[in-house]
C-alpha cells in the first residue's frame, strides 16, 4: 500500500525558512515522478513542484522559482520542499502526491498534508 | 499556460441524480486531463487520467470524456459519498494547471 506522510508544517514569519518532508512507503521511490501541491484556507489546488523519478528533474511554479527547492533522499524514500523568504501568500496547506510512472504527469496518490502559515 | 475553466462552481443535486462538470482548456492538447475529488477537511483523491481512465478502486459510475478542447466528468447516479470538491487539472505541460473546483452539493 502507498503511503505518504507530510510533516514540518509549522507558523513562520514573512521571509524565513521551512522544510518540509515526505515519507513515502509502498513503491520504489527513485521509480516514480513526485509532487507538491498546496492549497490555500478556503481555496483551490495549486500545483507547487515536481521531480521526475530517475533523473530527478525539477519542475517550478514560477510563483515559488527561486524561494522554493525540491529534493529527495533516496535512501530514506524522503521526499522535501525547501522554503526559503516565505510570504503570506504561501499560506497553505501542502501535500505530497505520487506520480503514476517515472515521468511527471498522473498523480495517483495523496497525502493528507501539512499546514503551513505565514504570519 | 494552458488555463483551466471549470463550470459550475457550485451544483445541488441529489442522490441518484446524473451530473456533469466541465472543464475548458484554453488551448488544445489531447487527452491529458485528470480528475480528482476532495471531500471535506480530507486530502484530494485521484479519479480519472488521461481524459477517461479511471484510477484503480474507483466506482464505475464516473467516467470521464472529451469534446474538442471541453473535458467532461459525469456521475451516473450520485451516492451520498459523492458530495464534495472535484477538481480537473491538465498536465500535457508545466506549469500544472488546475480548475478551480466544483462543490457538489445535496439538494
Amino acid at each position: 500500500e502507498v503511503r505518504l506522510l507530510e510533516s514540518g508544517g509549522a507558523l513562520v514569519h514573512p521571509g524565513g525558512s521551512l522544510r518540509l518532508s515526505c515519507a513515502t512507503s509502498g513503491f520504489t521511490f527513485n521509480d516514480f515522478a513526485m509532487y507538491w501541491v498546496r492549497q490555500a484556507p478556503g481555496r483551490g489546488l495549486d500545483w507547487v513542484s515536481a521531480m521526475s523519478g530517475g533523473a530527478g528533474t525539477t519542475y517550478y511554479a514560477e510563483s515559488v522559482s527561486g524561494r522554493f527547492t525540491i529534493y529527495r533522499d533516496i535512501p530514506k524514500n524522503t521526499l522535501y520542499l525547501q522554503m526559503s523568504s516565505v510570504r503570506d501568500e504561501d499560506t497553505a496547506t501542502y501535500y505530497c502526491a505520487k506520480g503514476a510512472s517515472f515521468a511527471t504527469g498522473i498523480i495517483d496518490s495523496w497525502g493528507l498534508g501539512t499546514l503551513v502559515t505565514v504570519s | 499556460d494552458i488555463q483551466m475553466t471549470q463550470s459550475p462552481s457550485s451544483l445541488a443535486a441529489s442522490v441518484g441524480d446524473r451530473v456533469t462538470i466541465t472543464c475548458r482548456a484554453s488551448q488544445g492538447f489531447g487527452h491529458y486531463v485528470a480528475w480528482f475529488q476532495q471531500r471535506p477537511g480530507k486530502a484530494p483523491k485521484s479519479l480519472i487520467y488521461g481524459t477517461s481512465s479511471l484510477q484503480s478502486g474507483v466506482p464505475s459510475r464516473f467516467s470521464g470524456s472529451r469534446s474538442g478542447t471541453e473535458f467532461t466528468l459525469t456521475i451516473s447516479s450520485l451516492q451520498p459519498e459523492d458530495f464534495a470538491t472535484y477538481y480537473c487539472q491538465q498536465y500535457h505541460s508545466f506549469p500544472l494547471t488546475f480548475g478551480q473546483g466544483t462543490r457538489l452539493e445535496v439538494k
